[in-house]
Protein backbone atom coordinates (compact mmCIF):
# COMPACT_ATOMS: atom_id res chain seq x y z
CA UNK A 1 0.00 0.00 0.00
CA UNK A 2 1.64 3.63 -0.99
CA UNK A 3 -0.61 5.43 0.49
CA UNK A 4 -2.11 7.15 -2.39
CA UNK A 5 -5.52 6.21 -3.55
CA UNK A 6 -7.56 7.08 -6.67
CA UNK A 7 -11.24 8.27 -7.62
CA UNK A 8 -12.58 6.55 -9.59
CA UNK A 9 -10.54 3.70 -10.41
CA UNK A 10 -12.63 3.24 -13.62
CA UNK A 11 -14.42 5.86 -15.75
CA UNK A 12 -16.78 5.69 -19.05
CA UNK A 13 -18.07 8.26 -20.45
CA UNK A 14 -18.90 9.82 -23.45
CA UNK A 15 -17.29 11.88 -26.64
CA UNK A 16 -17.52 15.83 -25.16
CA UNK A 17 -18.57 15.33 -21.72
CA UNK A 18 -16.76 16.09 -18.96
CA UNK A 19 -14.70 13.99 -15.89
CA UNK A 20 -13.12 14.91 -12.98
CA UNK A 21 -10.88 12.42 -11.19
CA UNK A 22 -9.44 12.96 -7.34
CA UNK A 23 -6.16 11.80 -5.80
CA UNK A 24 -5.32 11.34 -2.29
CA UNK A 25 -1.99 11.15 -0.78
CA UNK A 26 -0.76 10.88 2.56
CA UNK A 27 -0.34 14.15 4.53
CA UNK A 28 3.46 14.14 4.27
CA UNK A 29 3.64 13.81 0.40
CA UNK A 30 4.70 17.64 -0.22
CA UNK A 31 4.74 17.31 -3.66
CA UNK A 32 2.05 15.85 -5.87
CA UNK A 33 2.43 14.83 -9.71
CA UNK A 34 -0.14 13.42 -12.64
CA UNK A 35 1.09 10.97 -15.33
CA UNK A 36 -1.17 9.27 -17.93
CA UNK A 37 -0.38 6.00 -19.45
CA UNK A 38 -1.74 4.67 -22.96
CA UNK A 39 -1.42 1.04 -23.62
CA UNK A 40 1.96 -0.45 -24.41
CA UNK A 41 3.74 2.44 -23.23
CA UNK A 42 5.11 4.04 -19.97
CA UNK A 43 3.58 7.16 -17.98
CA UNK A 44 3.79 10.69 -19.41
CA UNK A 45 4.61 13.35 -16.95
CA UNK A 46 1.52 15.91 -17.04
CA UNK A 47 1.86 18.19 -14.26
CA UNK A 48 3.34 19.06 -10.65
CA UNK A 49 2.76 20.34 -7.26
CA UNK A 50 4.61 21.69 -4.18
CA UNK A 51 1.98 22.10 -1.50
CA UNK A 52 -1.03 23.50 -3.01
CA UNK A 53 0.86 25.40 -5.90
CA UNK A 54 1.06 24.24 -9.65
CA UNK A 55 4.89 24.42 -10.80
CA UNK A 56 5.32 22.39 -13.96
CA UNK A 57 3.03 21.65 -16.52
CA UNK A 58 3.90 19.31 -19.29
CA UNK A 59 2.73 20.42 -22.95
CA UNK A 60 0.15 17.10 -23.12
CA UNK A 61 -1.98 19.02 -20.73
CA UNK A 62 -4.00 20.92 -23.09
CA UNK A 63 -6.49 23.70 -22.35
CA UNK A 64 -9.21 20.90 -21.81
CA UNK A 65 -7.20 19.51 -18.61
CA UNK A 66 -7.00 21.45 -15.57
CA UNK A 67 -5.39 20.19 -12.22
CA UNK A 68 -5.86 21.53 -8.54
CA UNK A 69 -4.51 20.98 -5.58
CA UNK A 70 -6.46 23.54 -3.18
CA UNK A 71 -4.96 22.96 0.17
CA UNK A 72 -2.07 21.24 -0.92
CA UNK A 73 -3.67 17.93 0.42
CA UNK A 74 -6.18 16.13 -2.41
CA UNK A 75 -5.78 17.07 -5.85
CA UNK A 76 -8.21 16.64 -8.79
CA UNK A 77 -7.39 16.54 -12.71
CA UNK A 78 -10.53 17.22 -14.60
CA UNK A 79 -10.55 16.88 -18.58
CA UNK A 80 -13.27 19.18 -20.42
CA UNK A 81 -15.12 17.71 -23.64
CA UNK A 82 -13.39 14.59 -23.76
CA UNK A 83 -12.39 13.28 -26.73
CA UNK A 84 -11.48 9.40 -27.72
CA UNK A 85 -7.93 10.21 -27.53
CA UNK A 86 -7.80 11.07 -23.60
CA UNK A 87 -8.79 7.73 -23.42
CA UNK A 88 -6.04 6.14 -20.93
CA UNK A 89 -4.91 5.34 -17.58
CA UNK A 90 -4.33 8.21 -15.07
CA UNK A 91 -1.98 8.03 -12.17
CA UNK A 92 -1.25 10.11 -9.36
CA UNK A 93 2.38 9.72 -7.09
CA UNK A 94 3.13 11.73 -4.10
CA UNK A 95 6.49 12.39 -2.52
CA UNK A 96 8.16 13.70 0.51
CA UNK A 97 10.30 16.60 0.26
CA UNK A 98 13.40 14.52 1.37
CA UNK A 99 12.57 11.34 -0.95
CA UNK A 100 13.28 10.67 -4.21
CA UNK A 101 10.52 7.84 -4.23
CA UNK A 102 7.27 8.87 -5.71
CA UNK A 103 4.35 6.47 -4.63
CA UNK A 104 1.66 5.99 -7.12
CA UNK A 105 -1.87 5.47 -7.05
CA UNK A 106 -3.62 2.72 -8.71
CA UNK A 107 -4.61 5.11 -11.42
CA UNK A 108 -8.04 5.43 -13.25
CA UNK A 109 -8.86 4.16 -15.76
CA UNK A 110 -10.83 6.48 -18.36
CA UNK A 111 -12.76 5.14 -21.71
CA UNK A 112 -14.30 7.97 -24.00
CA UNK A 113 -16.78 6.22 -26.32
CA UNK B 1 11.28 14.69 -24.04
CA UNK B 2 14.48 13.00 -23.07
CA UNK B 3 13.28 9.17 -22.45
CA UNK B 4 15.38 5.55 -21.89
CA UNK B 5 15.21 2.43 -24.29
CA UNK B 6 14.63 -0.53 -23.26
CA UNK B 7 14.20 -4.36 -24.59
CA UNK B 8 10.47 -5.09 -25.41
CA UNK B 9 10.50 -8.76 -23.39
CA UNK B 10 12.77 -10.96 -21.57
CA UNK B 11 12.31 -14.41 -19.96
CA UNK B 12 14.09 -15.38 -17.03
CA UNK B 13 13.82 -18.63 -15.11
CA UNK B 14 13.15 -18.79 -11.67
CA UNK B 15 15.13 -18.96 -8.95
CA UNK B 16 18.09 -17.15 -11.37
CA UNK B 17 18.86 -13.79 -11.28
CA UNK B 18 17.40 -11.39 -14.37
CA UNK B 19 19.23 -8.54 -16.26
CA UNK B 20 17.02 -5.88 -17.52
CA UNK B 21 19.46 -3.01 -19.76
CA UNK B 22 17.94 0.08 -20.17
CA UNK B 23 20.28 2.97 -22.27
CA UNK B 24 19.97 6.20 -21.06
CA UNK B 25 22.69 8.10 -23.74
CA UNK B 26 20.96 11.22 -23.72
CA UNK B 27 21.50 11.66 -19.68
CA UNK B 28 22.49 15.10 -18.19
CA UNK B 29 24.36 14.98 -15.47
CA UNK B 30 21.81 15.75 -12.47
CA UNK B 31 19.30 13.20 -13.47
CA UNK B 32 18.77 10.28 -11.58
CA UNK B 33 18.41 6.93 -12.80
CA UNK B 34 15.11 5.14 -11.45
CA UNK B 35 13.50 1.92 -12.12
CA UNK B 36 9.74 1.46 -11.35
CA UNK B 37 7.56 -1.97 -11.91
CA UNK B 38 4.39 -1.89 -12.98
CA UNK B 39 2.42 -5.59 -12.33
CA UNK B 40 -0.91 -5.30 -14.44
CA UNK B 41 -3.67 -2.99 -13.08
CA UNK B 42 -1.47 -1.32 -10.67
CA UNK B 43 0.48 1.53 -10.70
CA UNK B 44 4.19 1.76 -11.11
CA UNK B 45 6.33 0.59 -8.06
CA UNK B 46 9.23 2.16 -7.30
CA UNK B 47 12.46 -0.49 -7.07
CA UNK B 48 15.56 1.74 -6.83
CA UNK B 49 17.68 4.90 -7.55
CA UNK B 50 21.07 5.65 -8.50
CA UNK B 51 23.44 8.59 -9.48
CA UNK B 52 26.65 7.88 -10.43
CA UNK B 53 27.02 4.75 -7.90
CA UNK B 54 25.65 0.89 -8.07
CA UNK B 55 23.35 0.86 -5.58
CA UNK B 56 21.82 -2.28 -3.66
CA UNK B 57 18.33 -2.85 -1.67
CA UNK B 58 16.32 -5.56 -0.67
CA UNK B 59 14.92 -5.78 -3.81
CA UNK B 60 17.27 -5.25 -6.57
CA UNK B 61 20.54 -4.09 -7.50
CA UNK B 62 21.48 -1.14 -9.93
CA UNK B 63 24.68 -0.96 -11.76
CA UNK B 64 25.23 2.25 -13.45
CA UNK B 65 28.22 2.41 -16.06
CA UNK B 66 31.19 5.02 -15.91
CA UNK B 67 29.74 7.22 -18.19
CA UNK B 68 26.14 6.76 -17.03
CA UNK B 69 24.97 6.41 -20.76
CA UNK B 70 23.37 2.84 -19.47
CA UNK B 71 22.56 1.26 -16.47
CA UNK B 72 21.23 -2.72 -15.75
CA UNK B 73 18.74 -3.80 -12.91
CA UNK B 74 19.99 -7.04 -11.43
CA UNK B 75 17.02 -9.19 -9.51
CA UNK B 76 19.21 -11.56 -8.13
CA UNK B 77 16.77 -14.17 -7.05
CA UNK B 78 14.26 -13.71 -9.70
CA UNK B 79 10.64 -15.23 -8.44
CA UNK B 80 6.72 -15.61 -10.09
CA UNK B 81 5.82 -12.88 -8.53
CA UNK B 82 8.44 -10.53 -9.92
CA UNK B 83 6.40 -11.01 -13.71
CA UNK B 84 5.58 -7.14 -14.34
CA UNK B 85 6.51 -4.70 -16.54
CA UNK B 86 9.78 -2.92 -15.36
CA UNK B 87 10.40 0.59 -16.49
CA UNK B 88 13.70 2.51 -16.07
CA UNK B 89 13.63 6.15 -16.24
CA UNK B 90 15.48 9.25 -15.48
CA UNK B 91 14.55 12.36 -13.04
CA UNK B 92 15.91 16.42 -12.79
CA UNK B 93 14.15 15.87 -9.03
CA UNK B 94 10.48 16.60 -10.21
CA UNK B 95 9.29 15.05 -13.04
CA UNK B 96 10.31 11.04 -14.34
CA UNK B 97 10.66 10.34 -18.05
CA UNK B 98 9.61 6.90 -18.65
CA UNK B 99 10.50 4.32 -21.79
CA UNK B 100 7.98 1.89 -23.27
CA UNK B 101 9.48 -0.58 -20.21
CA UNK B 102 10.71 -4.69 -20.64
CA UNK B 103 8.00 -7.25 -19.82
CA UNK B 104 9.79 -9.53 -18.00
CA UNK B 105 8.68 -12.92 -17.33
CA UNK B 106 10.21 -15.72 -14.73
CA UNK B 107 9.13 -18.93 -15.52
CA UNK B 108 9.01 -21.82 -13.24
Amino acid sequence: DTGVSQDPRHKITKRGQNVTFRCDPISEHNRLYWYRQTLGQGPEFLTYFQNEAQLEKSRLLSDRFSAERPKGSFSTLEIQRTEQGDSAMYLCAGRRDNSYEQYFGPGTRLTVT
Amino acid sequence: DAKTTQPPSMDCAEGRAANLPCNHSTISGNEYVYWYRQIHSQGPQYIIHGLKNNETNEMASLIITEDRKSSTLILPHATLRDTAVYYCSRSNDYKLSFGAGTTVTVRA
